[in-house]
């Protein structure tokens, strides 16, 4: 079965830096990889999806970038809020239900 | 902004009893997934239901568990025999129909407390 590390249980980085945040896996390769951020006794919430055949995508101030030869995926947030501190999950997508890793706590200094 | 709606927001039962934990996805989803999360570690994937079937489960659901779509709008979770190991945040998530929407909407949980 995969698995699917997360670069340390937590990061601290200064508001207006950029965070980048790894996610790595073994075996295949899914099909997609998408990122969610969850608020503590909050539910995921999405925020990208990168597919197999894809190199990089962005949304406003966010920057996913998937390596398939690697096997890993990387995830920035540039010029960091406080509002951005939450945890973030990597989930791997086989079309048939999401594998999450165990998340990368973000704490965005003001 | 349509959301996907869970009750109860907790639920503390004692071991042994049945639990029902009720979802009402996005009106126009047509799959539909319960995850849980143990407190302080990951989201765990539970089963997938699509065209009122089973797509996908895993290990995790066994016999203990089944899930139901009794009318047009609900997705419920049922757990017959509660063991203490149950408790955990129980997720409810949907996503459109379609090969490539892949983005699943995720309730905000139910916490399920086993006494």
């Amino acid at each position: 079965s995969q698995k699917i590390e997360q670069n340390s249980e937590a990061l601290n980085i200064q508001e207006g830096k950029t965070a980048t945040l790894t996610c790595n896996y073994t075996n295949y390769s899914p099909a997609y990889l998408q990122w969610y951020r969850q608020d503590p006794g909050r539910g995921p919430v999405f925020l990208l999806l990168i597919r197999e055949n894809e190199k990089e995508k962005r949304k406003e101030r966010l920057k996913v970038t998937f390596d398939t030869t690697l096997k890993q995926s990387l995830f920035h947030i540039t010029a960091s809020q406080p509002a951005d501190s939450a945890t973030y999950l990597c989930a791997l997508d086989d079309r048939r239900a999401l594998t999450f890793g165990s998340g990368t706590r973000l704490q965005v200094q003001p | 902004e349509p959301e996907v709606t869970q009750t109860p927001s907790h639920q503390v039962t004692q071991m042994g009893q049945e639990v029902i934990l009720r979802c009402v996805p996005i009106s126009n989803h047509l799959y539909f997934y319960w995850y849980r999360q143990i407190l302080g570690q990951k989201v765990e994937f539970l089963v997938s239901f699509y065209n009122n079937e089973i797509s996908e489960k895993s290990e995790i659901f066994d016999d203990q568990f089944s899930v139901e779509r009794p009318d047009g709008s609900n997705f419920t979770l049922k757990i017959r025999s509660t063991k203490l190991e149950d408790s955990a945040m129980y997720f409810c998530a949907s996503r459109e129909q379609g090969w490539d929407n892949n983005e699943q909407f995720f309730g905000p949980g139910t916490r399920l407390t086993v006494l």
